[in-house]
């Protein structure tokens, strides 16, 4: 089966680090651009992050830039981010995407709240 | 960055009734134009890519159209499944960009 599954998030407070995880499987992962596209509570999407197959390009949205970082394992059929300095704006449902710029498969999500 | 607007916000109508939403960006992104439909507590699937190519295993009343900055997604007879919330997104240029989205409700 075709999926995307990630872990990592959780309750943490202002000023503190999360690494979310994704777990890969059913596609040639190592083919495909990834992203990060995040959903805070009520609100839209917002894409924040996207990586090329072999990890030598990546992409942010200006609101992370120099806070999270993208990276992938293609070894192990993961895709992480690593978010430094939480912000209480960073709380929402990540998704972890296949694709770079047309999102055609999506995980469940990961709710990341940023919260004292 | 390209900002995408998406009208109306939302809509009420009833199952059989054509339905059609409008997507415009701040500037030419020309033909690189995704449609998604999101269900409350569910993640986002795909319904178009590429202002009007349909996405395998997407119900054919589902239609896109335009180029440029003008866009559109039409449900030909909305189904009782297609109420959700529809969401355009940009992919011409980095930062990828989101319409704020439109809510379809039932009339």
């Amino acid at each position: 089966e075709v999926q995307l599954v990630e872990s990592g998030g959780g309750l943490v407070q202002p000023g503190g680090s999360l690494r979310l995880s994704c777990a890969a499987s059913g596609f040639t992962f190592n083919s495909y651009w990834m992203s990060w596209v995040r959903q805070a509570p009520g609100k839209g999407l917002e894409w924040v992050a996207n990586i090329k197959q072999d990890g030598s390009d990546k992409y942010y949205v200006d609101s992370v830039k120099g806070r999270f970082t993208i990276s992938r394992d293609n070894a192990k059929y993961s895709l992480y981010l690593q978010m430094n300095s939480l912000r209480a704006e960073d709380t929402a449902v990540y998704y972890c995407v296949r694709g770079g710029g047309v999102f055609n498969m999506w995980g469940q999500g990961t709710m990341v709240t940023v919260s004292s | 960055d390209i900002q995408m607007t998406q009208s109306p916000s939302s809509l009420s109508a009833s199952v059989g009734d054509r339905v059609t939403i409008t997507c415009r960006a701040s500037q030419s992104i020309s033909s690189n134009l995704n449609w998604y439909q999101q269900k409350p507590g569910k993640a986002p699937k795909i319904l178009i890519f590429a202002a009007s190519s349909l996405q395998s295993g997407v119900p054919s009343r589902f239609s896109g159209s335009g180029s440029g900055t003008d866009f559109t997604l039409t449900i030909s007879s909305l189904q009782p499944e297609d109420f959700a919330t529809y969401y355009c997104q940009q992919n011409y240029s980095t930062p990828r960009t989101f319409g704020q989205g439109t809510k379809v409700e039932i009339k």
